[in-house]
């Protein structure tokens, strides 16, 4: 089953606006990735955040994560056409495996 | 480095034809998984290794079988292939169990 829960499912915005996805989960987690998919591509990797971290930044991403809500954020500031892609969230259980939501697909518009 | 590659990239096999998917890492992850994604869904977990040698059932592993007999190739088996397999599968491999995961193309596979 899958742990991770994205919200919204998708998203339209404005070149140069910013985008807000949420995740949210069930169990408690080593850590929770962000990965990004572009349309027939693999997932690549954006951001890690420990369980003890409360937010991290990369570029023009932030997450936030709140392990007593079990939720996390992720944030893309200014967006550009290129951020148009799936934004998946996924749960480390220390089990060995992650676990990944259903994805929050957004498309900027230029 | 290459990373993580997939073969082949597309196939579309008859109900009840046999294949094997190749996933191959040259990063020495000790960690290998293959995952199936449908569409408007996440990724499914079919099987994952965390060594050579061993494997172990995911979310999904009914109609799929596994070998990892080196660290860096992770094979997919579909012994009697059926519709419902029709999907895009996705290999993936880590380092270690604190770190991120590294994703393959994808093989999109789809089964008449």
């Amino acid at each position: 089953s899958q742990q991770g829960e994205e919200d919204p499912q998708a998203l339209s915005i404005q070149e140069g606006e910013n985008a807000t996805m949420n995740c949210s989960y069930k169990t408690s987690i080593n850590n929770l990735q962000w990965y990004r998919q572009n349309s027939g591509r693999g997932l690549v990797h954006l951001i890690l955040i420990r369980s003890n971290e409360r937010e991290k930044h990369s570029g023009r991403l932030r997450v936030t994560l709140d392990t007593s809500k079990k939720s996390s954020s992720l944030l893309i500031t200014a967006s550009r056409a290129a951020d148009t892609a799936s934004y998946f969230c996924a749960t480390d259980a220390k089990d060995y495996k992650l676990s990944f939501g259903a994805g929050t697909t957004v498309t900027v518009r230029a | 480095n290459a990373g993580v590659t997939q073969t082949p990239k597309f196939r579309v096999l008859k109900t009840g034809q046999s294949m094997t998917l190749l996933c191959a890492q040259d990063m020495n992850h000790e960690y290998m998984y293959w995952y199936r994604q449908d569409p408007g869904m996440g990724l499914r977990l079919i099987h994952y290794s965390v060594g050579e040698g061993t494997t172990a059932k995911g979310e999904v592993p009914d109609g799929y079988n596994v070998s990892r007999l080196k660290k860096q190739n992770f094979l997919l088996g579909l012994e009697s292939a059926a519709p419902s397999q029709t999907s895009v599968y996705f290999c993936a491999s880590r380092r270690d169990n604190y770190n991120e995961q590294f994703f393959g193309p994808g093989t999109r596979l789809t089964v008449l």
